[in-house]
């Protein structure tokens, strides 16, 4: 099955700066790849999907990036708040296949 | 509104009475599927259902039940809880069984076995 890794697990970066998290993925047939924030004490809500005809995507301070080659993408956040402090949460999936989830990254933002 | 909704929110039980946490959808969604959530292990999934009386194996079964008898309920049932289902469970939905559209999640079961 699907296997997905993420890093780094925790993440810590001054207010404005940006936050890159990484994961790979293991199934070459996987072609959505979704982004899921978790603040503390709430459900996982979808921040951003890319799917796998496309190389980048963007909403605002948000972008992910993927390279099926290598089967990695990226969640990139600029300019960051402290609002964005929260776990995220990478997925791959598709097609008939399941979702299977990165461990998360908790991404501290500093004041 | 569109929503996942569990219950209960919390739950302290003690191992070995059974248990059911329920989970309703008012979106027509096909699929639903349930997660538990341990601190870095991310989000597991136990149990899954394609469509009404279609119920799968995640990739952590053990000890826990399903069912799917109408299309917008999918309860979890723990037969005989063990301290080892102490965890924040999630249950979620999407339009299809297809794994590339959005998942929507309720808000979570944190539940403690004893």
């Amino acid at each position: 099955g699907e296997n997905v890794e993420q890093h780094p697990s925790t993440l810590s970066v001054q207010e404005g700066d940006s936050a890159v998290i990484k994961c790979t993925y293991s199934d070459s047939a996987s072609n959505y790849f979704p982004w899921y924030k978790q603040e503390l004490g709430k459900r996982p809500q979808l921040i951003i999907d890319i799917r796998s005809n496309v190389g980048e995507k963007k909403d605002q301070r948000i972008a992910v990036t993927l390279n099926k080659t290598a089967k990695h993408f990226s969640l990139h956040i600029t300019e960051t708040q402290p609002e964005d402090s929260a776990v995220y949460f990478c997925a791959a999936g598709g097609s008939a296949r399941q979702l299977t989830f990165g461990s998360g990254t908790q991404l501290t933002v500093l004041p | 509104e569109a929503q996942v909704t569990q219950n209960p929110r919390y739950l302290i039980t003690v191992t070995g009475k059974k248990l059911t946490v329920t989970c309703s959808q008012n979106m027509n969604h096909e699929y639903m599927s349930w997660y538990r959530q341990d601190p870095g292990l991310g989000l597991r999934q136990i149990y899954y259902s394609m469509n009404v009386e279609v119920t799968d194996k995640g990739d952590v079964p053990e000890g826990y039940k399903v069912s799917r008898k109408e299309k917008r309920n999918f309860p979890l049932i723990l037969e005989s809880p063990s301290p080892n289902q102490t965890s924040l469970y999630f249950c979620a939905s999407r339009m299809t069984d297809r794994g590339n559209s959005p998942l929507h999640f309720g808000n979570g079961t944190r539940l403690t076995v004893t």
